[in-house]
């Protein structure tokens, strides 16, 4: 059974940082493509960064708005996978989830339950 | 940039058929391929997988669910709709990466 727990969520105010954490299990982790997407309180589904395997040289992509304050990274001997955010923005306020890729045809067939961060003073 | 559109709800009967819409301002069809996914959303849960490629059927979504379409038009049906079905159904395209905009807005399917 796959399983993805993130971890590492909280309250914290604008311009501090939070590393959120997925941990996962029951699937290949080392050749996997790794995600996080973030659902804001309007309910929309926002991609952010994806990391992919060591055979692709853990090539790295961001979504352009997030790109120089947040950092994907993955440890292949703990089957899991990061999100360090620094300079956090009110907007930055969401439900934060890692999900692997299907690269048969590029969609997120297994989510995690998510982690919510809120970023307000 | 792509941009994927649904329409915000939609109210059907129970028993009855519902039909939600996804429409594309680029093709995302590829090499005989749709790159074209849904998910279903309940609240308080994560998205779930229902559909991939267009047409066809995640591991354990029941046959009452189905999709179609092609190019820049794409469909998800749910014949009979059930009261578990109430949910919000999210569009997702994948013809573009990295994901930028690869999600619709979401479809809140409600009962009448």
């Amino acid at each position: 059974e796959v399983q993805l727990v993130e971890t590492g969520g909280g309250l914290v105010q604008p311009g501090n940082s939070l590393k959120l954490s997925c941990a996962t299990s029951g699937f290949t982790f080392s050749t996997a493509w790794m995600n996080w997407i973030r659902q804001t309180p309007g309910k929309r589904l926002e991609w952010l960064a994806q990391i992919e395997d060591k055979s692709n040289n853990y090539f790295i992509s961001y979504l352009e708005s997030v790109k120089g304050r947040f950092t994907i990274s993955r440890d292949d001997s703990k089957s899991s996978v990061y999100l360090q955010m620094n300079n956090l923005k009110e907007e930055d306020t969401a439900i934060y989830y890692c999900t692997p890729l299907n690269n048969s045809g590029d969609y997120f067939d297994y989510w995690g339950q998510g982690v919510m961060v809120t970023v307000s003073s | 940039d792509i941009v994927l559109t649904q329409s915000p709800a939609l109210a059907v009967s129970l028993g009855q058929r519902a039909t939600i819409s996804c429409k594309t301002n680029q093709n995302v069809d590829y090499y005989g391929n749709s790159y074209m996914h849904w998910y279903q959303q309940k609240p308080g849960q994560q998205p779930k997988l229902l559909i991939y490629l267009a047409s066809n059927l995640a591991s354990g979504i029941p046959a009452r669910f189905s999709g179609r379409g092609s190019g820049t038009d794409f469909t998800l049906t749910i014949d009979p709709v059930e009261a578990d079905d109430t949910a919000t159904y999210y569009c997702q395209q994948s013809r573009n990466l990295p994901f930028m905009n690869t999600f619709g807005a979401g479809t809140k399917l409600e009962l009448k």
